[in-house]
Order: C-alpha cells, then structure tokens, then sequence
C-alpha cells in the first residue's frame, strides 16, 4: 500500500495568517494518463470529510480560493493563503491512484 | 443537491454482522460509485472498498476481504455495506462517499456501529 505521510501533525495559526500543510507519498501518484491523483480533504469537528482540492491543484466547488495545492510525484503542499477561524480542523491528504486509498494522518488546525 | 443520507447508529455483539444503508439524491445514481470508509473513535481515515453504482463492480480493501459485502439498489438509489463477524476493533464511523474509482467527492454524515458485549 502506498503510505502518505503529512507534515506537521499539528498547526496552530493566527487568524489573517498564511498556514502550509506538507504531504508525501511512498511512491508516485502520477498515472500513465497524465493525471497525478493526490486530493486534500477537511474534516472539521463533528463532521463528515469534505473534498477541497483534488488533482493536486484543483479547487472543489465552492472552496474558497484562499484554498490552494500544489505539488508533483511525491511532494504535495496545500497552503491556504489567510486563515479564517472556519478552516479549524483536520485536513488529510489522500491517494487515490490505486487501491486501497491510503490517507496521510491528519493535520489539525486550530485558531490561536 | 448532491446528498447522502446514511442510516442510524448500531449496537452490535461481537460476532453479529450490520448493514448500514447511504441512500444518494441530486445526480443521477449509477454515473457514479459509492466508497465506503470508516473512522475508529480518535483515528484517521480508512478506505474499505468501492462499489459502482452502473454494474455492481466491487473492490474491497484486502484486510476486509471475506467480511465486507457492498451491494446497490438502483431502483431505490441506495448503497449498502454489510460486515459481518464483527470484533471490538470494527467499532467506527462508516461514512459512504460518492466518486471514481480514484476519490469521493459528497460525503455521507456518517453512521456509528459500536461492537460491544
């Protein structure tokens, strides 16, 4: 299984403040189709996970754009630009170029 | 709108098995598949397999092979999974997730299955 492995595990962060969130896969997501299959879910308190970026780089429907990925092969970062006290949670990377999707183990976000 | 609505929560003895159910609205049910993963209380994500939705098309994550079932009503836009010879460890969330083979995208709100003598 391909194992993903976030960095840090936690992030504490001033509200208007920038906040960077690192991935990295075992082995690379980029398919023979020219599609790299890396995707950053939140989950925040109480909830379901919910898709924000997938393919890297591309904003789900309606994330906001201070939301952004970036990243190739095996080194992913998702940077949201300026935190807003909604964005507290737990953000996972994810692969999803084979199965079993593997998840990283979560960063967790919190508002200082 | 896209929507997921899955069953409530379970009590279950070690040994029995549960069927949780995720009925789908807002899209047209078998342009998609369903994944199903689960969530241990404190712990991270952990994807158990995938069904579509268009023939019925399985593939379970390997530790649960044996134990899992992923079934669908078309008729009733309803995906099911049934894991059976439940154990303590099997106590998680379960949450079904619209998708590809390769993510979800819409998520269910979850259904908590407790394993407990």
């Amino acid at each position: 299984d391909i194992v993903m492995t976030q960095t840090p595990l936690s992030l504490s962060v001033t509200p208007g403040q920038p906040a960077s969130i690192s991935c990295k896969s075992s082995q690379s997501l980029l398919h023979s189709d020219g599609k790299t299959y890396l995707y950053w879910y939140l989950q925040k308190p109480g909830q379901s996970p919910q898709l924000l970026i997938y393919e890297v780089s591309s904003r789900f429907s309606g994330v906001p754009d201070r939301f952004s990925g970036s990243g190739s092969g095996t080194d992913f970062t998702l940077k949201i630009s300026r935190v807003e006290a909604e964005d507290v949670g737990v953000y996972y990377c994810m692969q999803g170029i084979h199965h079993p999707w593997t998840f990283g183990q979560g960063t967790k976000v919190e508002i200082k | 709108q896209v929507q997921l609505v899955q069953s409530g929560a379970e009590v279950k003895k070690p040994g029995a098995s549960v069927k949780v159910s995720c009925k789908a609205s807002g899209y047209t049910f078998t342009s998609y598949g369903i994944s199903w993963v689960r969530q241990a209380p404190g712990q991270g994500l952990e994807w158990m397999g995938w069904i579509s939705a268009y023939n019925g098309n399985t593939n379970y994550a390997q530790k649960l092979q044996g134990r899992v079932t992923m079934t669908t009503d078309t008729s009733t836009s309803t995906a099911y999974m049934e894991l059976r010879s439940l154990r303590s460890d099997d106590t998680a969330v379960y949450y079904c997730a619209r998708g590809d083979w390769n993510y979800g995208d819409y998520w269910g709100q979850g259904t908590l299955v407790t394993v407990s003598s």
